[in-house]
């Protein structure tokens, strides 16, 4: 079964450093999302990718962060200056379309961000 | 602004035994889809169940169902037959309007006990 597919599992860097979350989604899904879980809190939506354009996001994805497919598989998040509170579980996923709840988002196992 | 509700932090439930997880919701919006994910231990978000709001008809998935009232608002979800596998972070979330982007609520802890 085709699933969706994230490295690093886990990422340590220090505070200031750039990182980039890495997510391979399915491979005929057109829609890719970014949510992130801050330990024992709630998903929460970041962004959602599409046709190579952010086709929406939310408050908590300002100018630090960034998407980008750079090819027809990988999809990043980058963060451009980590702080402290950017320490979380992101979560990558792709849906076929983005045609509201038929459509299953399928979730990533997520890479575990802490930043020291 | 649509919301999520799990008035429930955690809950137990004796393994073969059913048990029912509590979700409530906000929206202005008619045409909207509700969904339970799973999040074992290891993290992976899984779809347990989903909703269309136009639907009447109580969805079901094998030992899972929900029981969808749209008038309150109210979405939860009852596992029957509890089985050990089951013990989970279970989250309620939302999808309407013109963004297809979930709304999750902050979850409920089940434990199964054998």
């Amino acid at each position: 079964e085709p699933e969706v597919t994230q490295t690093p599992s886990h990422q340590v860097t220090q505070m200031g450093q750039e990182v980039i979350l890495r997510c391979v989604p399915i491979s005929n899904h057109l829609y890719f999302y970014w949510y992130r879980q801050i330990l024992g809190q709630k998903v929460e939506f970041l962004v959602s990718f599409y046709n190579n354009e952010i086709s929406e996001k939310s408050e908590i994805f300002d100018d630090q962060f960034s998407v980008e497919r750079p090819d027809g598989s990988n999809f990043t998040l980058k963060i451009r200056s980590t702080k402290l509170e950017d320490s979380a579980m992101y979560f990558c996923a792709s849906s076929l379309t983005g045609q509201v709840g038929p459509y299953e988002q399928y979730f990533g196992p997520g890479t575990r961000l802490t930043v020291t | 602004a649509q919301t999520v509700t799990q008035s429930q932090p955690e809950m137990s439930v004796q393994e073969a035994e059913t048990v029912t997880l509590s979700c409530t919701y906000d929206t202005s919006e008619s045409d909207y889809y509700l969904f339970w994910y799973k999040q074992p231990p290891s993290r992976q978000m899984i779809l347990v169940i989903r909703q269309e709001a136009y639907k009447q008809q109580n969805a079901t998935e094998n030992r899972f169902s929900v029981n969808f009232q749209k008038a309150a608002k109210s979405f939860s979800l009852k596992i029957s037959d509890s089985q050990l596998g089951d013990a989970a972070m279970y989250f309620c979330a939302y999808s309407g309007g013109a963004t297809n982007k979930l709304i999750f609520g902050t979850g409920t802890l089940l434990a199964v006990q054998p």
